[in-house]
Order: C-alpha cells, then structure tokens, then sequence
C-alpha cells in the first residue's frame, strides 16, 4: 500500500496566517492527490483535487502544490473557520489510503 | 442537488454481518462518470477506503478486509450497500458512503456517515 505521511499532525495559527500543511507519499503517485477538510461530526469536504484544482465553492485562499511524492496544502489568510482538521488522500492506485490528519488550532 | 443518504443498525454484535445501504438522489448510480465508494473512519486508523463500486457494477475491495467485505448495487432504487462479515470490535468506526469522480479520483460527496459499534 502506499503510505502518506502527513505532517505536522497539529499547527498553531493565528487568523489572517499563512499555513501549509504537506503530505508526502511513499513512492509516486503523479496527480493523483486530493486533499479534504473535516469540521468535527461531520465528513470530510473536497478542498483541492489532482493536486492544484480548487473545487467548487471552495474559497480561494485554499491552495494545493507539489507533483510526484511532495505535495502540500496552502491557506492564505486563515480565516475563524479553517480551524479544523485537513487530510491527503491518493487515489493513484489502490488501496486508496490517505494522510493521518493535520487539526488546525487557534493560537 | 446531489445526496447520499446512509442507513443501517448502529450497533452490532460481534461475529455478526453489517449491512449499510446509502441512498443516491440527485443522480444516477448507473452514470458513467462516478464510482461509489465506502470509506470507514476510526480514531486510530484513521481513513481507510473499504472498497469501490463501478458504474458496471464491477467492484474493488480493500485486501486488508481478508474477503469480508461484498459492495452491491440496486439500481431499481438507485442505491449501493456494504456488507462487512465476521465483525470484532477493531470493525468500529464511522461508515462512510462517498462518490468518486472519474478521471481524476476525488470524494466530491459523501454521506452523512454511521457510527457502527461492534459490541455484545
């Protein structure tokens, strides 16, 4: 299985910081990398999918990069509601497997 | 609009078969353009993707389930269900129906999840 390594596992922002998070897979996964937002009870919400596309709806302050195994997840801005919890997700082949999580706190 | 609508017991026995069924409105099952996916969350695994359902009906189930695990389809109601046999307590966790975008592999939308506790 491929693994993703997510890290930090928790990061400490102040509203209107700049924060990235970053996921690294095992071996390569090409674009095939998405990455989600989870609001506690409820289930994960696409931000970023193959890498770099924002979804619909989505705000702009949500970036992602990276290509091959490095890939990272970028918030501009951070606004009150972004504290909450982001994963990595490759869907390159399966098992689709996904990061451990990265909780967003408020500093 | 699209929904995934899960139903399904909250608690099972251990030894016993989880049946999960998600209802899809707002779209087809049979589409070309989607997979329709289960996905389990627990506090220390974390995500783990339980197994995928074609738009043929084919399926792709994770190896880590050890042959446990059967997606089906009816598409009379447009709905897709998991059936998870043999459960332990290891088997609690959070159930998730979600649909998956061809060709680029992303959740675009999920259900709202079940917590299923694996307990006698």
């Amino acid at each position: 299985d491929i693994q993703m390594t997510q890290s930090p596992s928790s990061l400490s922002a102040s509203v209107g910081d700049r924060v990235t998070i970053t996921c690294r897979a095992s071996e390569t996964i090409s674009n095939y990398l998405n990455w989600y937002q989870q609001r506690p009870g409820k289930a994960p919400k696409l931000l970023i999918y193959a890498v770099s596309s924002l979804q619909s709806g989505v705000p702009s302050r949500f970036s992602g990069s990276g290509s091959g195994t490095e890939f990272a997840l970028t918030i501009s801005n951070v606004q009150p509601e972004d504290f909450v919890t982001y994963y990595c997700h490759q869907s390159y082949t399966t098992p689709y497997t996904f990061g451990h999580g990265t909780r967003l706190e408020i500093k | 609009q699209l929904q995934l609508q899960q139903s399904g017991p909250g608690l099972v026995k251990p030894s016993e078969t989880l049946s999960l069924t998600c209802n899809v409105s707002g779209d087809s099952i049979s589409g070309g353009r989607f997979y329709w996916d289960w996905i389990r969350q627990t506090p220390g695994k974390g995500l783990e993707w339980i197994g995928s359902l074609t738009y043929g009906g084919a399926t792709a189930y994770n190896p880590s389930l050890k042959g446990r695990v059967t997606i089906s389809v009816d598409t009379s109601t447009n709905q897709f269900s998991l059936k998870l046999t043999s459960l332990s307590a290891t088997d609690t966790a959070i159930y998730y129906c979600a649909r998956l975008v061809l060709w680029t592999y992303q959740y675009d939308s999920w259900g709202q999840g079940t917590l299923v506790t694996v307990s006698s």
